[in-house]
């Protein structure tokens, strides 16, 4: 079967980094997204990995192995709004995004 | 102007019932989708549809079907609404996620609650 796997729940302190991983066993792989969803909202995608390595955006970046079949989001300079759940999602072999159960990232000041 | 909106926001109903949801997008994507976001917070894809290929997920009902009068809408049509039918309901848009590094567009989802 397909999965993908994040952690539940994470803290972090405002000002601070914090790394969420995600590692994915999929029928194929066509690349790795990021979405950030706020409670309440819809997703709204923040990244995306096809090749190895790291791609920085601004505060976030977002690394990808695929020997490894393994990702990371990294938030820097921690904002209160990024209070959020952070969704990896694989697009597999038939171009069909899996998606994980999402990280809830909660920054404390 | 929204890129992907759908109504209604909330909808409770009750058990039994057939009701719709409605989705539009203005970006001029090629394809469409509906997903069920459950109380566990996975996003699971109910259907993927353009203009060639409508892709059902072997595990979404029935009861569940999609009509998409053209290519800027797809609905999402519910009968005989049961209990676990309740959860989120997003509707998103992208063109073909084949051309890579296309992100999916989200509408704001609508709450169903059946009672």
């Amino acid at each position: 079967g397909q999965n993908i796997d994040q952690p539940t729940e994470m803290t972090a302190t405002e000002g601070a980094i914090v790394q969420i991983n995600c590692t994915y066993q999929t029928s194929g792989f066509n690349g790795l997204f990021w979405y950030q969803q706020h409670a309440g909202e819809a997703p709204t995608f923040l990244s995306y990995n096809v090749l190895d390595g790291l791609e920085e955006k601004g505060r976030f970046s977002s690394f990808l192995s695929r020997s490894k079949g393994y990702s990371y989001l990294l938030l820097k300079e921690l904002q209160m709004k990024d209070s959020a759940s952070y969704l990896c999602a694989v697009l597999d072999s038939n171009y069909q995004l899996i998606w994980g159960a999402g990280t809830k990232l909660i920054i404390k000041p | 102007d929204t890129a992907v909106s759908q109504t209604p926001k909330y909808l409770v109903t009750q058990m039994g019932n057939d009701k719709s949801i409605k989705c539009e997008q203005n970006l001029g994507h090629d394809t469409m989708y509906w997903y069920k976001q459950d109380s566990k917070k996975f996003l699971k894809i109910m259907f993927s549809y353009n203009n060639k290929e409508l892709i059902i997920n072997e595990t979404v009902p029935n009861r569940f079907s999609p009509k998409s009068p053209d290519k800027a809408h797809l609905n999402l049509h519910i009968n005989s609404l049961e209990l676990g039918d309740s959860a989120v309901y997003f509707c998103a848009s992208s063109q073909d996620l084949a051309e890579l590094n296309t992100e999916a567009f989200f509408g704001q989802g609508t709450r169903l609650t059946v009672v």
